[in-house]
């Protein structure tokens, strides 16, 4: 079963950090670019930041540029976000997504349920 | 602000079809054929409609449909179902530093 699942959501406090992982299973996951996707508590869907198939082109949003960092591991099938000086307005469910290409293009086919970071003191 | 722009809601009756609209620039949507559609239903993670702005992927029902022109793209649903009601957002790729950009989101309501 093509599955993803997402971890290390939590409760954190503005300023501190936290790393997401993404644990990939049922397709070749190093055939495809991976991205972080989040959604704010009752709000539309934000695209995070995007790695391709070889980690040679990442893209962020400019919301967090600066301050997450993607990265993968294929030898793991695992997709990562680190994630420094959180703010409030940093709070959402984060996606994990596959895209359908090698190199990012949007298309998102397969997603996980989601983990949830809330950033508050 | 959500770079693409899209109604914040549309309506319609069952077996009716309605159009969304997704606006963009040059730099995303009327550049390039990748613009995809996802469906949310409250609570759940989406689900991607089409991709390459008219392609859908399998086990999705051919009443979906999506199209470009210019700077514009849009998804049309027909004969709408009551399991339709859901939230719908577009995406697309940018040329910009930011790789992908979404648009605000249209909830669909079936009446």
């Amino acid at each position: 079963e093509v599955q993803l699942v997402e971890s290390g959501g939590g409760l954190v406090q503005p300023g501190r950090s936290l790393r997401l992982s993404c644990a990939a299973s049922g397709f070749t996951f190093d055939d495809y670019a991976m991205h972080w996707v989040r959604q704010a508590p009752g709000k539309g869907l934000e695209w995070v930041s995007g790695i391709s198939w070889n980690s040679g082109s990442i893209g962020y949003a400019d919301s967090v540029k600066g301050r997450f960092t993607i990265s993968r591991d294929n030898a793991k099938n695992s997709l990562y976000l680190q994630m420094n000086s959180l703010r409030a307005e940093d709070t959402a469910l984060y996606y994990c997504a596959k895209d359908k290409l090698e190199l990012p293009t949007g298309a998102f086919d397969i997603w996980g349920q989601g983990t949830m970071v809330t950033v508050s003191s | 602000q959500s770079a693409l722009t899209q109604p914040a809601s549309v309506s319609g009756s069952p077996g009716q079809s309605i159009t969304i609209s997704c606006t963009g620039t040059s730099s995303d949507v009327g550049g390039y054929n990748y613009v995809s559609w996802y469906q949310q239903h409250p609570g759940k993670a989406p689900k991607l409609m089409i991709y390459d702005v008219s392609n859908r992927p399998s086990g999705v029902s051919n009443r979906f449909s999506g199209s470009k022109s210019g700077n514009t793209a849009s998804l049309t649903i027909s004969g709408l179902q009551a399991e339709d009601e859901a939230d719908y957002y577009c995406s697309s790729y940018t040329s910009s530093s930011t790789a992908v950009v979404f648009g605000g989101g249209t909830k669909l309501t079936v009446l």
